[in-house]
């Protein structure tokens, strides 16, 4: 069975701190892992690794994929109350079909 | 350049009644994927929808059926509802055979009672 595992499912720290998101995922077919952000309703896309250890990076965000490994990570510096949100990690499996984690809630105290 | 978009945003139904919920592709995209987000969950893939076929199912029952029309947009219609089918269903349009981001509507939060 196909499966993307996130940890922590859930986090809260002080705006200024850093955090890195873990993904995990076992799965068959595999293309591409994406990153999302989800505030209200509408997942926003981030982030679409293909290749291992090429880190890719917007502003404060950056993420990372280990093939060998079957994880990434997404990293988010100098964090703002802005910044929080659900974070989703997605698999794709060609023809764009997405398996999704959980998901990781974070929450940015001033 | 309208996003995508989906309706309507809220739907309350009881058990047993059907629904039909819409949605309209970024400008450009021809495949539309349907998800259902239960609360606290990701989003689960149900179906998408190319060339006005069904081109791949996950693991969802026959209740769940859907449309494509030659716009491009689409309907998921859920019949015989239960009160496991509350969620949010999220609409995700995308180019076929670019790559594997999509594009995601707001969502129809169902509420089943």
């Amino acid at each position: 069975e196909d499966k993307v595992v996130q940890s922590p499912l859930s986090l809260v720290v002080h705006e200024g701190d850093t955090v890195t998101l873990n993904c995990s995922y076992e799965v068959t077919n595999f293309r591409s892992l994406l990153w999302y952000k989800q505030e209200k309703k509408a997942p926003t896309f981030l982030f679409m690794l293909t290749s291992s250890g090429i880190e890719k990076k917007s502003g404060r965000l950056s993420s990372i994929l280990d093939k060998k490994e079957l994880f990434s990570i997404l990293n988010i510096t100098a964090t703002q109350t802005g910044d929080s949100a659900v974070y989703l990690c997605a698999v794709g499996q060609g023809a764009q079909k997405l398996v999704f984690g959980q998901g990781t809630r974070l929450t940015i105290n001033p | 350049d309208a996003g995508v978009t989906q309706s309507p945003t809220h739907l309350i139904k009881t058990r047993g009644q059907q629904v039909t919920l819409r949605c309209s592709p970024k400008s450009g995209h021809d495949t539309v994927s349907w998800y259902q987000q239960a609360l606290g969950q990701g989003p689960q893939f149900i179906f998408q929808y190319y060339e006005e076929e069904e081109r791949q199912r996950g693991n969802f029952p026959d209740r769940f059926s859907g449309h494509q029309f030659p716009n491009y947009s689409s309907e998921l219609n859920v019949n015989a509802l239960l009160l496991g089918d509350s969620a949010l269903y999220l609409c995700a349009s995308s180019w076929t055979g670019v790559n594997e981001k999509l594009f995601f509507g707001s969502g129809t939060q169902l509420s089943v009672l």
